[in-house]
């Protein structure tokens, strides 16, 4: 399974926009890129999934190059609510591969 | 989405005793339930996957007889933590995927605290 590196954390105020990148230099063919949010003593959430090029949906966008060796999970004018753990997966497409979780990547978001 | 639940939602126990925890898939077949472990400010780390009718795959260093786990159906896995210990105390977490989905859903987890 591909592994993937985040930053440990990251700052923001409401109102802006974050970005979090994710490495996965090792990601192979048939390997999508997932990102999970998790708040403390809950499990993890979906956020949004995609293989390569741009994906939005009503909360967040996922930005893909070419070479598909990192991604960028962008959140449009973050609150308070969502400062969470955020994580990016790569594995096989489908939702019966086993998903290896790496460090994650703590968005703190101050007023 | 879909939804996963857990029971209990904590429990804590005496040091020997044994634990299950129960995770359900509520609105949907799950092909294949997922366990994991997650101590305090660390990430979530992979227990076993197991499928319906057949016996768990276990991870490296997941000791199979101490964390005994049974899928007897496409809505119920379940854990069970055996001879529990201090150092067995942690968040454990399920999430059920089907192959008609491309997302995994957790389930809330379950505070586990032996004393």
């Amino acid at each position: 399974l591909a592994k993937t590196t985040q930053p440990i954390s990251m700052d923001s105020y409401e109102g802006q926009e974050v970005n979090i990148t994710c490495s996965h230099n090792n990601i192979a063919t048939n390997d999508y890129i997932t990102w999970y949010q998790q708040f403390p003593s809950q499990g993890p959430r979906f956020i949004i999934q995609g293989y390569k090029t741009k994906v939005t949906n009503e909360v967040a966008s996922l930005f893909i190059p070419a070479d598909r060796k990192s991604s960028t999970l962008s959140l449009p004018r973050v609150s308070l609510s969502d400062t969470a753990v955020y994580y990016c997966l790569v594995a096989g497409g489908g939702a019966t591969n086993k998903l290896i979780f790496g460090t994650g990547t703590l968005l703190a978001v101050q007023p | 989405g879909a939804v996963v639940s857990q029971h209990p939602s904590r429990v804590i126990c005496k040091s020997g005793t044994s634990v299950k925890i129960e995770c359900r898939s509520l609105d949907f077949q799950a092909t294949t339930m997922f366990w994991y472990r997650q101590f305090p400010k660390q990430s979530l780390m992979l227990m076993a996957t197991s499928n319906e009718g057949s016996k768990a795959t276990y991870e490296q260093g997941v000791e199979k007889d101490k964390f005994l786990i049974n899928h007897a159906s496409l809505t119920l896995s379940t854990l069970t933590v055996t001879s529990a210990h201090p150092e067995d105390s942690s968040f454990y977490i399920c999430s059920a995927g089907t192959t008609a989905n491309n997302e995994q859903f957790f389930g809330p987890g379950t505070r586990l605290t032996v004393l």
